[in-house]
């Protein structure tokens, strides 16, 4: 049973424009979510994070913004570069499991010039 | 500089062969993770540990093994009792101290079973 969806495999976007990257998840106990960036055959690594008690959390050129309510979260990139080329993996953790993260299945992105 | 080491980077392994992972960390994080990634999947949680010479079974546990016998490293046996064992295999640590629930990960290793 998947806690956490990406339902996007993939997005294809222009070099310039925004990148919009969407999560969601079913359990409530989860108070803390966070965003991997991976390359191929390489280790994800972290790009950013939020924490249940905000809506939003700005990092340069990347954005996450969480709707409680809707069990939902995203990730904007702008402006998105050929570099951002990568799958995107939404995770989650719950206060009681502290370091075990849920994570989803993934989302390719392609920036094209 | 401070990380983790996973080896080999590829291995190949015959049926019914059991076959370990290393993993290797310099960051002095208490805890380490062993994931799983499968085509079109996110990663699964194998086994983590959260302090020397203790570990807990993760979603995927069934046909793996683990120790801790060291702070430092955190060996994963793959063992012929798995009965899909062809992934990609990422260690994981991070620090209780920092409370952010960050992974910091390996390079992984490509297990591939003929």
């Amino acid at each position: 049973d998947q806690q956490v969806k990406q339902n996007s495999p993939s997005l294809s976007v222009q070099e310039g424009r925004i990148s919009i990257l969407n999560c969601d998840y079913t359990n409530s106990m989860f108070d803390y979510f966070l965003w991997y960036k991976k390359y191929p055959a390489e280790g994800p690594t972290f790009l950013i994070s939020i924490s249940s008690i905000k809506d939003k959390n700005e990092d340069g050129r990347f954005t996450v913004f969480l709707n409680k309510s809707a069990k939902h979260l995203s990730l904007h990139i702008v402006p998105s570069q050929p570099g951002d080329s990568a799958v995107y993996f939404c995770a989650a953790s719950a206060y009681d499991s502290w370091g075990k993260l849920q994570f989803g299945a993934g989302t390719q992105v392609v920036v094209t010039p | 500089d401070g990380g983790i080491t996973q080896s080999p980077k590829y291995l190949f392994r015959k049926e019914g062969q059991n076959v370990t992972l290393s993993c290797e960390q310099n960051l002095n994080h208490d805890a380490m993770y062993w994931y799983r990634q499968d085509p079109g999947q996110g990663l699964r949680l194998i086994y983590y540990s959260q302090i020397v010479n203790d570990f807990q079974k993760g979603d995927i546990a069934e046909g793996y093994s683990v120790s801790r016998e060291k702070k430092e490293s955190f060996p994963l046996t793959v063992t012929s009792a798995q009965k899909n064992p062809t992934a990609f295999y990422l260690c994981a640590s991070s620090s209780p101290g920092e409370n952010t629930g960050e992974l910091f990960f390996g390079e992984g290793s490509r297990l591939t079973v003929l």
